[in-house]
């Protein structure tokens, strides 16, 4: 059974720092992996989709790395701002079919001015 | 373009009440429809899912119930709710075809409260 976790669960950052967000998943057979952004109260924007042969994807200041061997992603966002402050989810793709989606619980992102 | 539309944005409803959470998408044909719910907490968990009219796939057992009359249409019912019904409800649509290769699209969810 596929698991999917995100680590940290909260994360504190003064703007304009550097900073990685993991997501770990314990089954590699995938078919691709997404993450979102969840702002509070609101639902899921899709930020970048990567397929499982690929190895990483690029949106503006968004990064984001596949590794399925390990079981691993990460997203990388640069030069953060007060904007960027909302909940970042992960969620893995086991089959060609959105019902094999599994959602890890997300790291909580603030960006202090 | 594609939107999505879910509501009510919010509700309070009583135990034992009925529920009807409706979803709508515009601008494509044929969509894969979801419902999630999300805890407090918890990561999103699938509720029901549709790759047409009429049919509809339950991954949990549970109080709920869905029905997809339209095409592009998408309820999310209960005949009495309980109180671990309470929680952030999202609609969300893929395309149909090459569902692996396409995001997710989510609305921005309603907010049930059980009394």
């Amino acid at each position: 059974k596929q698991e999917v976790t995100q680590i940290p669960a909260a994360l504190s950052v003064p703007e304009g720092e550097n900073l990685v967000l993991n997501c770990s998943f314990t089954d590699s057979a995938i078919y691709n992996l997404q993450w979102f952004r969840q702002d509070p109260g609101k639902g899921l924007t899709s930020l970048l989709l990567i397929q499982s042969s690929q190895r990483e994807q690029t949106s503006g200041r968004l990064n984001a790395s596949l590794d399925k061997s390990s079981g691993r992603s990460t997203l990388y966002i640069a030069a953060s701002q007060p904007g960027d402050s909302a909940t970042y989810l992960c969620a893995v793709g086991g089959g060609t079919s959105y019902d094999k989606v599994i959602f890890g619980p997300g790291t909580s992102l603030s960006v202090i001015p | 373009s594609q939107t999505i539309h879910q509501w009510p944005a919010t509700l309070v409803q009583p135990v034992g009440s009925p529920l009807s959470l409706e979803c709508t998408v515009e601008g494509t044909s044929n969509p894969n429809l979801y419902w999630y719910r999300q805890a407090a907490g918890r990561g999103l968990q699938l509720l029901f899912y549709s790759v047409g009219i009429g049919q509809i796939s339950s991954e949990v057992p549970q109080n709920l119930s869905a029905s997809r009359p339209q095409d592009r249409q998408f309820i999310l019912s209960s005949k009495k709710l309980l109180l671990s019904d309470s929680g952030f409800y999202l609609c969300a649509w893929s395309p149909l075809s090459s569902s692996y290769n396409s995001p997710l699209h989510f609305g921005n969810g309603t907010r049930l409260t059980v009394t």
